[in-house]
């Protein structure tokens, strides 16, 4: 069974400024990552996933996300936020032989971000 | 397309009430699952789909019901209300690599 942990279940930071928001996860096979946003009052929007290949990857709205194998981590960055990041964002991780079908959740990050 | 779409947007129930929450997706995805969003707890899985007559319980099934005889709809029922399940309700649907969510149903039993 799969486990996602969200380090931080509040980020505050200012406009501008570059954010990092932190995910571990654990599993004891091979899995697919992903980065979820939902706005407020509103469902969850794909940010981006990792499936396979380069570590690195890039999503919507400038956000990126590096996955670490020996570290069991996919955090999730952006080098200069708006004000229109304000949401909460979720970690999600699923097992690569069921791929997107049953994901397991974070607890949520929520991102304020201050003028 | 219209993707997932989810009714009712909100409900208050009363204890004891029974209701269904409607969920249908028009991209073909055979896999559909129901999530349930508490404050802190991240989305749980109510229950799920991989495709139309089947079904199983994810990890918070109790108190809930679903059925799906098509692959376009997946149907939540509460059968006996309870305030533990005051919560946001969303339905997706997936390919292979991506869920994609409803709207959500905002659900509070009194």
């Amino acid at each position: 069974a799969q486990s996602v942990t969200q380090l931080d279940s509040q980020v505050p930071v200012f406009e501008e400024a570059p954010v990092e928001l932190r995910c571990n996860y654990s599993s004891s096979v091979s899995v697919y990552l992903f980065w979820y946003v939902q706005y407020p009052n509103q469902g969850l929007q794909l940010l981006l996933k990792y499936l396979s290949g380069s570590t690195l990857v890039k999503g919507i709205n400038g956000f990126e996300a590096e996955f670490n194998k020996s570290q069991t981590s996919f955090h999730l960055r952006k080098p200069s936020v708006h004000i229109s990041d304000t949401a909460e964002y979720f970690c999600a991780v699923s097992d690569l032989g069921q791929g997107a079908q049953k994901l397991v959740f974070g607890q949520g990050t929520r991102l304020t971000i201050n003028p | 397309n219209a993707g997932v779409t989810q009714t009712p947007k909100f409900q208050v129930l009363k204890t004891g009430q029974s209701m269904t929450l409607q969920c249908a997706q028009d991209m073909n995805h055979e896999y559909m699952s129901w999530y349930r969003q508490d404050p802190g707890m991240g989305l749980r899985l109510i229950h799920y789909s991989v495709g139309a007559g089947i079904t199983d319980q994810g990890e918070v099934p109790n108190g809930y019901n679903v059925s799906r005889s098509t692959t376009e709809d997946f149907p939540l029922r509460l059968l006996s209300a309870a305030p533990s399940q005051t919560s946001v309700y969303f339905c997706a649907s997936s390919n292979r690599f991506e869920q994609f969510f409803g709207p959500g149903t905002r659900l509070t039993v009194l």
